[in-house]
């Protein structure tokens, strides 16, 4: 069975730091990955997505992520934090390509601060 | 293009009392989950609907259920409310499974839920 697990539940940089967020995920096939972005009292919205395609994935807001079987990590980064960039993050991995969401396994997530 | 929307944003009860909370998809959707996102628990899969069915659920008890209406529409129904109900309730809609991006996910800003 698949999971996702996210290291550390909250991470602080300061504004123009560089941001990483860890994803680690566990899949007996290669996995679809996602990471969203939930603001404050938001839903979660997508940032990006890992299909097999390249394995460096941009998304929006100058986020992107590095797909690494052999280290089975999908890490989420950001060169220079802004403070908007404050929000809890999450790290998804799914199996199948046209699976419903139910397939879709979610890590714990990642607040991340920015400090002035 | 309207998103997923729902409603109520709040939503207070007292313990044993009943919650309705209702979500909208984004037009053409045909697919609508529910998650739960309790305070440091990252988010549960609740229900997933399609077409009009319950296809699948998560690892909660029977007092949680809901259903689908024909223009895809959902609610989610607690009933003998407890406590650690409590919690933010995010609904997603997804396209039709089968479909290029039928995993991706777009969610609601969800309904707060809290339970004295």
């Amino acid at each position: 069975a698949q999971s996702v697990t996210q290291l550390g539940s909250h991470v602080s940089v300061s504004e123009g730091a560089l941001v990483l967020l860890r994803c680690n995920y566990s899949s007996s096939v290669p996995p679809y990955l996602f990471w969203y972005v939930q603001y404050p009292n938001q839903g979660l919205q997508l940032l990006l997505k890992y299909t097999s395609a390249a394995t460096l994935v941009k998304g929006i807001n100058g986020f992107e992520a590095e797909f690494k079987k052999s280290e089975t990590s999908f890490h989420l980064t950001k060169p220079s934090a802004h403070m908007s960039d404050a929000a809890e993050y999450f790290c998804a991995v799914s199996l199948l390509p046209y699976s419903s969401a139910s397939k879709i396994i979610f890590g714990s997530g990642t607040r991340l601060s920015i400090r002035p | 293009e309207a998103g997923v929307t729902q409603s109520p944003t709040h939503l207070i009860k007292t313990r044993g009392q009943q919650a309705t909370l209702r979500c909208s998809p984004i037009s053409g959707h045909t697919s609508v989950y529910w998650y739960q996102q309790a305070l440091g628990l990252g988010l549960q899969f609740l229900l997933w609907y399609d077409e009009g069915e319950e296809r699948n659920r998560g690892n909660f008890p029977p007092r949680f259920s809901g259903r689908q209406f024909p223009n895809y529409s959902s609610e989610l129904n607690v009933n003998a409310l407890e406590l650690e109900d409590s919690a933010l309730y995010l609904c997603a809609s997804q396209p039709r499974t089968g479909l290029s991006g039928a995993n991706v996910l777009t969610f609601g800003a969800g309904s707060r839920l809290t339970v004295l």
